[in-house]
């Protein structure tokens, strides 16, 4: 069955320093998403992706960060200068036609 | 305003029983969907089942089944048959907006732990 991979599974960095995140969706998906939470909290929407171009982002999803499918299988998102309240869980996510969103597995990401 | 409300924080259930796990939404796009995700403790979130709001009958998947009561917004999760793996943290979310050109992106509850005891 088709699955939305991620990598890495865990990233550690330093305040300050850039981060890639790297998502492979589901191959014949339309539309890419980033999502994050936070320890204990819910899942926050970051950004959506649709036919090379940001669809919408949130009030998040300032000019630290910055998505990019540099062909046509990967889609990453780059932190910009990481900020000790970055630290979360990021989730890709893809869909197609049909409405269901699949989710990766995650990427933890610890900013010290 | 909260768009999608998680009442039950935490929610016990023994094994083999079923659980009504509730979600209510608040929207005034006329298409929309509802989606519950589980969450082991793994973290992975993992895709249940899905209600549009122009379907005619409730959703189902297996041991999942989604009561949709459209005129009271709620989307309510139901668990079957209870097992020791159903225990994790579900999420409820909604999608508005794809017949205006929106996003799909979703908007998460807070979520409801689930403890299944043997």
């Amino acid at each position: 069955e088709p699955e939305v991979t991620q990598t890495p599974s865990h990233q550690v960095t330093q305040m300050g320093q850039e981060v890639i995140l790297r998502c492979v969706p589901i191959s014949n998906h339309l539309y890419f998403y980033w999502y994050r939470q936070i320890l204990g909290q819910k899942v926050e929407f970051l950004v959506s992706f649709y036919n090379n171009e940001i669809s919408e982002k949130s009030e998040i999803f300032d000019d630290q960060f910055s998505v990019e499918r540099p062909d046509g299988s990967n889609f990453t998102l780059k932190i910009r200068s990481t900020k000790l309240e970055d630290s979360a869980m990021y989730f890709c996510a893809s869909s197609g036609i049909l409405y269901e969103q699949y989710f990766g597995p995650g990427t933890r990401l610890t900013v010290t | 305003a909260q768009k999608i409300t998680q009442t039950q924080p935490g929610m016990f259930v023994q094994e083999k029983e079923a659980v009504t796990l509730d979600c209510t939404y608040d929207t005034s796009d006329p298409s929309y969907g509802l989606f519950w995700y589980k969450q082991p403790s793994s973290g992975e979130m993992i895709f249940l089942i899905y209600q549009g709001s122009y379907d005619q009958q409730n959703a189902t998947e297996g041991r999942y089944s989604l009561n949709f009561q459209k005129a009271r917004k709620s989307a309510n999760l139901v668990i079957s048959a209870s097992q020791l793996g159903d225990s994790a943290m579900y999420f409820c979310a909604m999608r508005e907006g794809r017949f205006r050109g929106g996003s799909e992106k979703l908007v998460f509850g807070k979520g409801t732990k689930l403890t299944v005891n043997p």
